[in-house]
């Protein structure tokens, strides 16, 4: 069965104090791995896709990882405004379908 | 461009009532969804349609119907809304490639009471 497990659920920084989320998968045939922003209230917003084991991307002060098993989210030194709900998803061999984990809430006070 | 809207932003419905949520996107895509998300578990798929003219059944989608109007628009209708219902609906897009991130609308908030 297609699964997607994030953690920490929530997770409480200082400002400048880096730390990473986790994303774990069971997927057969991943196509790609999706990581996206959620502020209260809103809609997730896209981060990244990452594609195959070995592959990084970074944006600002967050940069994603990816292995045959598991996803990273390694923020660095983050500031309050970093403060959101980051979701991960994998889409599966059929193209049109995506799985979402529950998200990490994270707080990052000054 | 406006990316993905959806409408109401709120609604309060009474058990056994019926409603449609309304979803638009004006970037041209192929594929459109409709997600509801509870806390603690994330996003669900309940339907999605690969282009117009053709919807196919998600991961919930007992109680939900769905029209694909155009390829403009995706609707999603409660013919008799429960308590269960109450949620949060995410409509998303992607775009022309397989591999496209999905874009989301900003949410509809149902409360079924």
């Amino acid at each position: 069965e297609d699964q997607v497990t994030q953690s920490p659920e929530a997770l409480r920084l200082q400002e400048g104090e880096s730390s990473s989320l986790n994303c774990s998968y069971t997927v057969s045939g991943l196509r790609g791995l999706f990581w996206y922003r959620q502020d209260p209230g809103k809609g997730p917003e896209f981060l990244f896709t990452l594609y195959s084991a070995g592959e990084e991307k970074e944006k600002e002060r967050l940069k994603a990882t990816l292995t045959k098993k598991e996803s990273f989210l390694h923020i660095t030194a983050p500031k309050p405004e970093d403060s959101a709900t980051y979701l991960c998803a994998v889409q599966a061999h059929n193209f049109n379908k995506f799985y979402f984990g529950s998200g990490t809430k994270l707080n990052v006070k000054p | 461009n406006a990316g993905v809207t959806q409408t109401p932003k709120f609604q309060v419905l009474k058990t056994g009532q019926s409603m449609t949520l309304q979803c638009a996107q004006d970037m041209n895509h192929n594929s459109m969804y409709w997600y509801r998300q509870d806390p603690g578990m994330g996003l669900r798929l309940i339907y999605y349609s690969a282009s117009e003219g053709t919807t196919d059944k998600g991961e919930v989608p007992n109680g939900y119907n769905v029209s694909r109007l155009n390829k403009r628009e995706f609707s999603l209708r409660l013919e008799s809304a429960a308590p269960s219902q109450t949620s949060v609906y995410f409509c998303a897009s992607t775009g022309t490639s397989s591999y496209n991130e999905q874009f989301f609308g900003p949410g509809t908030r149902l409360t079924v009471l």
